[in-house]
């Protein structure tokens, strides 16, 4: 089974609306990164969070962590054409440097 | 922010041949980068582990004399898939860190391979 899940896989959400994404984990997280994918492009980082109950922003977008370290949310304001893409969290076991990734939300937003 | 490249961006070759990509960071150095491989509409799959000095570190499944590893210096990886066939065909990132433990890992613009 996936050790970090994603939910939902996709997403069309009408232009303005609000959305949520979901990364779920059955472990503990050291760290979770967020990260963006234009289809067939490297991957644009977005948000780290480390802090059980963290919460960081950046323009229209809020990822939080929450206080067990097992889940993180991402959380889009007023959505626009141009967060179209793919996001994907990854997380930090706390074993490696390694990342392990979920499996990605491909998010449409039309207008 | 940190920024790394990936050369070439799309590459297309024949069955049998070789194919070398390279990971430079830019503007900083990286003692360690990774390796990942990517289908279409899947995630990421960490293919390996490349210390600048030593042997790269390979995921479960992946075959080391299939996928070459140079880390040659702090800012430039490279990956080599030797004898390409089909099936190789597909999106390959790497990404560095900046040191340290937990460091964020910033990511290439990745490298398509199209093996015919």
């Amino acid at each position: 089974s996936q050790e970090l899940e994603q939910s939902p896989q996709s997403l069309i959400v009408q232009e303005g609306k609000n959305l949520t994404i979901n990364c779920t984990s059955s472990k503990t997280l050291y760290g979770l990164y967020w990260y963006k994918q234009k289809y067939g492009e490297g991957l644009i980082f977005l948000m780290m969070l480390q802090k059980g109950g963290e919460e960081k922003s950046h323009e229209k977008i809020t990822a939080k962590l929450d206080e067990k370290k097992q889940q993180s949310s991402l959380h889009i304001t007023a959505s626009q054409p141009s967060h179209a893409g793919i996001y994907l969290c990854g997380a930090d076991m706390g074993n490696t440097d390694k990342l392990i990734f979920g499996t990605g939300t491909r998010l449409q937003v039309f207008p | 922010g940190a920024v790394v490249s990936q050369h070439p961006s799309r590459v297309i070759c024949k069955s049998g041949t070789s194919v070398k990509i390279e990971c430079r960071s830019l503007d900083f150095q990286a003692t360690t980068m990774f390796w990942y491989r990517q289908f279409p509409k899947q995630s990421l799959m960490l293919m390996a582990t490349s210390n600048e000095g030593s042997k790269a570190t390979y995921e479960q499944g992946v075959e080391k004399d299939k996928f070459l590893i140079n880390h040659a210096s702090l800012t430039l990886s490279t990956l080599t898939v030797t004898s390409a066939h089909p099936e190789d065909s597909s999106f390959y990132i790497c990404s560095a860190g900046t040191g340290g433990p937990r460091e964020t890992q910033y990511f290439g613009p990745g490298t398509r391979l199209l093996v015919l």
